[in-house]
């Protein structure tokens, strides 16, 4: 049962181009939105994250977009770069975090 | 800073064999998570430990057993190997009295059950 739909499974983004990632969740007892970066050979890392009483949140180049309404969020990098490239996750906790859900993933390949 | 260290990080068993996963973390944290990372699945949740002297069964956990041995550590211990364990499993903790929910993540072990 998968609580949190991420898409696109692979993204192929130009340098400089912007990269979109997006999720959706079914379950309204969420109450924080986390994207986790991951690169090669390593753990997730928190990147960045958003509750529902905000639209958007934006920290350097990464903004997260948000939909309580339709139930998505997503993840915006302007300007993107090599450096960038890695797997992101969406995440979903609810009350308390203890359990956290988390998307399939998306690999950000950024070309030169 | 070490973090969250998981050991081993690398481990190739035959069906049927038994393991365990140590973790350990230095952040005293109170929460400790057990996940498994499978191509196409994202992270799973195997068991958590909302403290200590705690666990709770998470999305997957079929086939694992845990223990919360002190605060700092907790280990997945796999009893009877099957290949459909085969995966990379990653160890996280988080500190729920700061109430942001980060999960700060070990490097991984890769396990292989052949």
């Amino acid at each position: 049962q998968q609580q949190v739909k991420q898409s696109p499974q692979s993204l192929i983004v130009q340098k400089g181009g912007i990269s979109i990632i997006n999720c959706a969740y079914e379950n309204t007892a969420f109450d924080y939105f986390p994207w986790y970066q991951q690169f090669p050979g390593k753990g997730p890392a928190l990147l960045i994250a958003i509750r529902p009483d905000v639209s958007e949140k934006k920290e350097g180049r990464f903004t997260i977009s948000f939909n309580k309404s339709a139930k998505q969020f997503s993840l915006h990098i302007m300007d993107s770069q090599p450096g960038d490239s890695a797997t992101y996750f969406c995440a979903a906790h609810s009350g308390g975090y203890q359990k956290v859900t988390f998307g399939t993933g998306t690999k950000l390949q950024v070309i030169p | 800073n070490a973090g969250v260290t998981q050991t081993p990080k690398f481990q190739v068993l035959k069906t049927g064999q038994s393991m365990t996963l140590q973790c350990a973390q230095d952040m005293n944290h109170n929460s400790m998570y057990w996940y498994r990372q499978d191509p196409g699945m994202g992270l799973r949740l195997i068991y958590y430990s909302a403290s200590e002297g705690t666990t709770d069964k998470g999305e997957v956990p079929n086939g694992y057993n845990v223990s919360r041995l002190n605060k700092r550590e907790f280990s997945l211990r796999l009893e009877s190997a099957a290949p459909s364990q085969t995966s990379v499993y990653f160890c996280a903790s988080s500190d729920r009295g700061r109430n942001t929910g980060e999960l700060f993540f070990g490097e991984g072990s890769r396990l292989t059950v052949l």
